[in-house]
């Protein structure tokens, strides 16, 4: 079945850590998004992709970096994560239209 | 960049009556409004989108109105049930291609049994 998928779901890692949240679909999408999110707040969009070798900064502001060499991978990576980055990050993609489909999200506190 | 608006922020409505809930953008030129759902814990869920040239659109018991000349748009959930308890998020778009949206608020529907 078509689908978005993220790993880890829930991570708890110590300050100055390097990490990597990984975002894989199978919906045949080329169009790919990571958003911040609070627990029940807003939506931000902080990066996203139009395709391989694509990569933008969204509206907010964010010391987090992407990469974009498959078309069905789009992970995000915090070379030295903080408590201010704990939150919950979504990943989306979109095809030909403009509905985008989110994946189950990663829940990331640090401590 | 687009500004968006929602209200209100948290909703309690008697099952069976009507919910609606309002959005307010900045930019003229966007064309699309899409209404996410986000149950507790789940990821968020397209639930209707409108485009630009037409008023409304409708689905089942979700309705979506657009009035361009106040560029406001709203969402209508008639006969709720207690799986309509959630929150709500609207979106414009930012862009030209309408990929990069900015959410509002969110709204907490809770439906009273």
């Amino acid at each position: 079945e078509a689908d978005i998928y993220q790993t880890p779901r829930y991570l708890v890692i110590g300050t100055g850590k390097k990490i990597t949240l990984e975002c894989s679909q199978t919906m045949g999408h080329d169009k790919m998004y990571w958003y911040q999110q609070d627990p029940g707040m807003e939506l931000h969009l902080i990066h996203y992709s139009y395709g391989v070798n694509s990569t933008e900064k969204g509206d907010l502001s964010s010391e987090s970096t992407v990469s974009r060499i498959r078309t069905e991978h789009f992970p995000l990576t915090l070379e030295s994560a903080r408590p201010s980055h704990t939150s919950q990050y979504l990943c989306a993609s979109s095809g030909p239209g403009e509905t985008q489909y989110f994946g189950p999200g990663t829940r990331l506190l640090v401590l | 960049g687009e500004n968006v608006e929602q209200h209100p922020s948290t909703l309690s409505v008697q099952e069976g009556d009507s919910a609606v809930i309002k959005c307010t953008y900045s930019d003229s030129a966007s064309n699309y409004f899409p209404w996410y759902k986000q149950e507790l814990g789940k990821r968020p869920q397209l639930i209707i989108d409108i485009r630009s040239n037409v008023g409304e659109k409708k689905d089942q018991r979700i309705a979506v109105t657009l009035n361009k000349t106040a560029k406001h748009f709203s969402l209508h959930i008639t006969e709720t049930q207690p799986e309509d308890s959630a929150v709500y998020f609207c979106a414009a778009p930012n862009n030209f291609g309408n990929e990069k949206l900015t959410f509002g608020t969110g709204t907490r529907l809770t439906i009273i049994p």
